[in-house]
């Protein structure tokens, strides 16, 4: 079994649609994460979910909104997607705030 | 503020070479974690190793091999008699008890030939 599974893969969308990317993990995780990974392939935080507290970057636009229906899901929600959107999606799951953290195999999200 | 520094950009080696990734780090907490992971072609990223500020014994596993050393803010990464399979871009990163996230730095993309 997959231990942080994200869907869809890809993801190909129109500029100012509103999508949503999925993300489980089933390693008993108490945090999760959102990570960006742009055409640079740098790797940026977006948000962390530890226990129901939310932090979030605050370089990250709020067109972007995570949201946990329960301990083992984190879905990443978008508003009005522009072309600047358009990266690698990371979902990551770990047992606590500074331990290692477990990655999905990322969505790429491709705005036209 | 915590910031990860990986001033190799690119590496190319010959097979069976070994290699050595640096890694140089700042943060003002004392108690701080850091990591290494692999991301290949396919995307995936695979978490390699962790190890604690107040821990600096070295860490050999397989041919892959952690230099820690405080008194220079470094953690280096070896990888002994390279393979073709180690190409990749390795990624080192930093987390602390007053972050909430690792933080990474921009990678070192290596390329092992036959």
């Amino acid at each position: 079994d997959t231990a942080v599974s994200q869907t869809p893969k890809y993801l190909v969308t129109q500029m100012g649609n509103d999508k949503s990317i999925k993300c489980e993990q089933n390693l008993g995780h108490d945090t999760m994460y959102w990570y960006k990974q742009d055409s640079k392939k740098f790797l940026k935080i977006m948000f962390s979910y530890n226990n129901k507290e939310l932090i979030i970057n605050e370089t990250v636009p709020n067109r972007f909104s995570p949201k946990s229906p329960d301990k083992a899901h984190l879905n990443l929600h978008i508003n009005s997607l522009e072309l600047g959107d358009s990266a690698v999606y990371f979902c990551a799951s770990s047992q606590y705030l500074n331990t290692e953290a477990f990655f999905g195999q990322g969505t790429r999200l491709t705005v036209v | 503020a915590q910031k990860v520094t990986q001033a190799q950009t690119e590496i190319s080696v010959v097979e069976k070479e070994d290699v050595t990734l640096d890694c140089v780090y700042e943060t003002r907490d004392t108690t701080y974690y850091l990591f290494w992971y692999k991301q290949p072609p396919s995307g995936e990223l695979v978490f390699l190793i962790r190890r604690n500020s107040f821990d600096e014994q070295n860490e050999i596993s397989g041919r892959y091999s952690w230099n820690f050393q405080k008194s220079t803010s470094s953690f280096n990464f070896t990888i002994t008699a390279s393979q073709v399979v180690d190409s990749a871009v390795y990624r080192c990163a930093l987390n602390s008890n007053s972050g909430y996230a690792l933080n990474f730095g921009k990678g070192t993309s290596l390329l092992v030939t036959p």
